[in-house]
C-alpha cells in the first residue's frame, strides 16, 4: 500500500535535547513538507523540499533542521534552540510543486518536551 | 498579509445540513482545498476548487467565489462520523498552501 509513515506516534524528550522525527513516503512524490499544528491554529509550514538535496525554509523554520538525501525520506530535527517544541508534527508529500497537487499526510508525531 | 478565516466551532444535528464558510485574502490564488481532520489524526483531502461554482461529491459539496474571496463546504445528511475539524487552505501564487485554523464540527444525535 502506498502512503506516508511517520514514527514514532508519540515522543517524549527532556528540555535541551535534540530529537529527530522520521517521515517516509512510497508514493514517488517529488515534494515533501513538514508542518506544525498547535491547538486552535492552522497548520504552519516548517520546511519543504521539492527535490532531493534541496529544501526551503517555511514560515517557522527557526530551531528546526531537515535533510533530503533520498526521495522517499525527509527527517525533521527539532533542536534545543526551538523555544516551544511541544506540538503535533505532520509530514506531507505531493507531486511536483508548482502545480495543483493535493498533499497527502502522514499520521503525525505528537512531541512532548518535559 | 495572508489570512484565512473560518468559524472556530459549529454544532449540527445528525441527518441535517451544515455549511462551513471560509474567507481568504492571499497573495495570488491557485485553488482552494478542504480537508477533514479527526482528532489526533492526519488531515484527509475532501475537495479542490479553482474555478467559481459548486463542486459536488456525494454528501459533500464545495463552492468557490474568487471575486468575493469566499468558499463554503456543505455537508448533507450528517452522520456522527462527520464530527471532525474541517480545514480550509488556499494555494498562493508560490503554490504554497496557506491554512485556516479549522472549524470544529460537533454532531449531536
Amino acid at each position: 500500500d502506498g502512503g506516508i509513515t511517520q514514527s514514532p506516534k508519540y515522543l517524549f524528550r527532556k528540555e535541551g535535547q535534540n530529537v529527530t522525527l522520521s517521515c517516509e513516503q512510497n508514493l514517488n512524490h517529488d515534494a515533501m513538507y513538514w508542518y506544525r499544528q498547535d491547538p486552535g491554529q492552522g497548520l504552519r509550514l516548517i520546511y519543504y523540499s521539492q527535490i532531493v538535496n534541496d529544501f526551503q525554509k517555511g514560515d517557522i523554520a527557526e530551531g528546526y533542521s531537515v535533510s533530503r538525501e533520498k526521495k522517499e525520506s525527509f527527517p525533521l530535527t527539532v533542536t534545543s534552540a526551538q523555544k516551544n517544541p511541544t506540538a503535533f508534527y505532520l509530514c506531507a508529500s505531493s507531486g511536483l510543486a508548482g502545480s495543483y497537487n493535493e498533499q497527502f499526510f502522514g499520521p503525525g508525531t505528537r512531541l512532548t518536551v518535559l | 498579509g495572508q489570512n484565512i478565516d473560518q468559524p472556530t466551532e459549529m454544532t449540527a444535528t445528525e441527518g441535517a445540513i451544515v455549511q462551513i464558510n471560509c474567507t481568504y485574502q492571499t497573495s495570488g490564488f491557485n485553488g482552494l482545498f478542504w480537508y477533514q481532520q479527526h482528532a489526533g489524526e492526519a488531515p484527509t483531502f475532501l475537495s479542490y476548487n479553482v474555478l467559481d461554482g459548486l463542486e459536488e461529491k456525494g454528501r459533500f459539496s464545495s463552492f468557490l467565489s474568487r471575486s468575493k474571496g469566499y468558499s463554503y463546504l456543505l455537508l448533507k445528511e450528517l452522520q456522527m462520523k462527520d464530527s471532525a475539524s474541517y480545514l480550509c487552505a488556499v494555494m498562493d501564487s508560490n503554490y504554497q498552501l496557506i491554512w485556516g485554523a479549522g472549524t470544529k464540527l460537533i454532531i449531536k444525535p
